[in-house]
């Protein structure tokens, strides 16, 4: 099955901590993405990658680091710099005309 | 840039009513529209896009929308809804120009069936 999978679905983190968040491709797409949901707040762009080795601040990258060692995967860390990190975070990949959800990762600082 | 407004946060509709969902955007270049679904606790799911040619686009789930150029809009309605419908729904737009930036996202509606 193609898709995009993220790990792990629920994950608590105590404050001060960084923490990573996984996300994997195998629809073979150049271009991944990070987003930060919050209630009533939609989505919001956290980074993104167009190639590997390669990626680009969205609107709000402060608090959070990125690498794109290979093609299929997309980490997210989540540093103790990110003053409200309690979020769900969704990966995504796209084609031209269109991207790709995984199902997310709901973060939360204890 | 671009932005994007849902202009309401709840609809709440009978069951076997019809239901339409209001989404405008504002951007200075030409754009892709696209609307998606979450249900609790998921990921989003594609319903729909509009990337070019007829205005009036088909989806799944017997969802359709138009794009409406002249009025900044891009509507999703659905003729006779079921319980199963009750979802969060986003629309989005991103540039035509090429390139691989993120969508800009709605702040989402929250449908509600009411048996």
């Amino acid at each position: 099955d193609g898709g995009i999978t993220q790990s792990p679905k629920y994950l608590f983190r105590k404050e001060g901590q960084n923490v990573t968040l996984s996300c994997e491709q195998n629809l073979n797409h150049d271009a991944m993405y990070w987003y930060r949901q919050d209630p009533g707040q939609g989505l919001r762009l956290i980074y993104y990658s167009q190639i590997v080795n390669d990626f680009q601040k969205g609107d709000i990258a402060e608090g959070y680091s990125v690498s794109r060692e290979k093609k299929e995967s997309f980490p997210l860390t989540v540093t103790s710099a990110q003053k409200n990190p309690t979020a769900f975070y969704l990966c995504a990949s796209s084609t031209p005309g269109e991207q790709f959800f995984g199902p997310g990762t709901r973060l939360t600082v204890l | 840039a671009q932005s994007v407004t849902q202009l309401d946060s709840q609809v709440p509709v009978f069951e076997e009513a019809p239901v339409e969902l209001r989404c405008n955007y504002s951007s200075s270049v030409s754009v892709y529209l696209f609307w998606y679904v979450q249900y609790p606790n998921q990921g989003l799911q594609l319903l729909l896009k509009y990337l070019s040619g007829s205005t009036l686009v088909k989806g799944i789930n017997g969802f359709e929308a138009e794009f409406n150029k002249s009025q900044t809009s891009f509507h999703l309605r659905k003729p006779s809804v079921h319980i199963s419908d009750t979802a969060e729904y986003f629309c989005a737009v991103r540039g035509s120009g090429g390139g691989a930036d993120g969508l800009t996202f709605g702040k989402g509606t929250h449908l509600i069936i009411q048996p």
